[in-house]
């Protein structure tokens, strides 16, 4: 089945940094990747997602991209905020398939923004 | 609009019980997803109801089950818990045609003792 590894576990930037948390898949049949934000207390919000057949989106501060031929993808967080310091999930799936409706979750990143 | 809702927001059990969480998903959607989040884990794919029938299940014993009503709120239920059951239990729905874009729930935190 889909593997998915996430790097870093942790991530400390100082606040108005970048931060960029990268994902490898293993199936090269997954076509959705989504990303997710979570705080304390909370479930996993939705913050940005990209399909198979495109290569980048951008979302003001967030952007994501996606290697194909490497199997992997990144979250791109720009002039970072306190706010933003959270546990965030990169995720595969394949819209189709015995695996359909499965979304298959990185290990998380702790994310720190230090003002 | 109103979230994915879930109740009871905290469960605690002693093992060997049965344990039933409840999940309501945003209005329109008619697919309804249960995950796993257990500590140093992440989260794990549970089960996946859509339009009252289970479509898939992760790799999981099958006392864990559930079912999707009429009204496309879902239950889970957690029979002869193990205190490795112990987790955070998160709802997640989409509108299936939009491609598997899953929103979650707050979750239900179970504690088996």
């Amino acid at each position: 089945g889909e593997n998915v590894e996430q790097h870093p576990s942790t991530l400390s930037v100082q606040e108005g940094d970048s931060a960029v948390i990268k994902c490898t898949y293993s199936d090269s049949a997954s076509n959705y990747f989504p990303w997710y934000k979570q705080e304390l207390g909370k479930g996993p919000q939705l913050i940005i997602d990209i399909r198979s057949n495109v290569g980048e989106k951008k979302d003001q501060r967030i952007a994501v991209t996606l290697n194909k031929t490497a199997k992997h993808f990144s979250l791109h967080i720009t002039e970072t905020q306190p706010e933003d310091s959270a546990v965030y999930f990169c995720a595969a799936s394949i819209t189709g398939g015995t695996s359909y409706g499965k979304l298959t979750f990185g290990q998380g990143t702790i994310l720190t923004v230090h003002p | 609009e109103a979230g994915v809702t879930q109740s009871p927001t905290h469960l605690i059990k002693t093992r060997g019980q049965q344990a039933t969480l409840r999940c309501s998903p945003i209005s329109g959607h008619t697919s309804v997803y249960w995950y796993q989040q257990a500590l140093g884990l992440g989260l794990q794919f549970l089960l996946w109801y859509d339009e009252g029938e289970e479509r898939n299940r992760g790799n999981f014993p099958p006392r864990f089950s559930g079912r999707q009503f009429p009204n496309y709120s879902s239950e889970l239920n957690v029979n002869a818990l193990e205190l490795e059951d112990s987790a955070l239990y998160l709802c997640a729905s989409s509108f299936e045609s939009w491609g598997n874009e899953q929103f979650f729930g707050p979750g239900t935190r179970l504690t088996v003792l």
